[in-house]
């Protein structure tokens, strides 16, 4: 089935490690990003990407990198992950990001990370 | 500030009964609205998508509708059903880019047999 596919499902980390959550999209989507959510808190923005080679930071992007070699795949990497980063993560992508702001965003399943 | 809240936090009601979620928001330049449906440990799904000509819109069970000149929204869900139960956000963009959209922290609804 066409979507996102994000990996892993859940991660246990130990604070100052370093890990990469995946997100791969297979409906030529020119925009992908990646949010956090914590309980009570809407949806944060990490960063984004409006096509491949070409990133932005979104509202809370402390802490985290990303890259875009790729249409299909937008990783999101933690370097030295800190307790403050225990969230669920989702990716989401859109087929385009234009002022008109009318597409759809399609979101993986999400990511649950815990760091220790 | 750009803000969307969303009332109430958390609503039961009964298997069959209709109800209404509520969303303000302080978005400005308003381009569009959503509505999600976030079912537990999955991401969420659009369920209706409003832009500022439009008043009401629906979805099967689910009717939208948008005030722009109050700046408020609502979600009817009519003859509930156990598989309505999950998280309903109110997503607003405004009139710049993907990467201006505000999300409300949504409603957690459950029904009840």
């Amino acid at each position: 089935n066409a979507g996102v596919t994000q990996t892993p499902k859940f991660q246990v980390l130990k604070t100052g490690q370093s890990m990469t959550l995946q997100c791969a999209q297979d409906m030529n989507h020119e925009y992908m990003s990646w949010y956090r959510q914590d309980p009570g808190m809407g949806l944060r923005l990490i960063h984004y990407s409006v096509g491949a080679g070409i990133t932005d930071q979104g509202e809370v992007p402390n802490g985290y990198n990303v890259s875009r070699s790729t249409t299909e795949d937008f990783p999101l990497r933690l370097l030295s992950a800190a307790p403050s980063q225990t969230s669920v993560y989702f990716c989401a992508s859109s087929y385009s990001s234009g002022p008109s702001g009318a597409n759809v965003l399609t979101f993986g399943a999400g990511s649950r990370l815990t760091v220790l | 500030k750009n803000q969307v809240e969303q009332s109430p936090q958390s609503l039961i009601i009964l298997e069959g009964k209709n109800c209404t979620l509520q969303c303000n928001y302080t978005v400005s330049p308003f381009s569009n609205l959503r509505w999600y449906k976030q079912d537990t440990g999955r991401g969420p799904v659009s369920l209706t998508i409003m832009t500022f000509s439009e008043n009401t819109k629906s979805n099967g069970r689910y009717t939208a509708t948008l005030d722009a000149d109050t700046k408020q929204s609502s979600l009817h869900i009519t003859a509930s059903q156990l598989s309505d139960s999950a998280s309903y956000i109110c997503v607003v963009s405004r009139y710049s880019s993907a990467s201006k959209i505000i999300f409300g922290s949504g409603t957690r609804l459950s029904i009840r047999p």
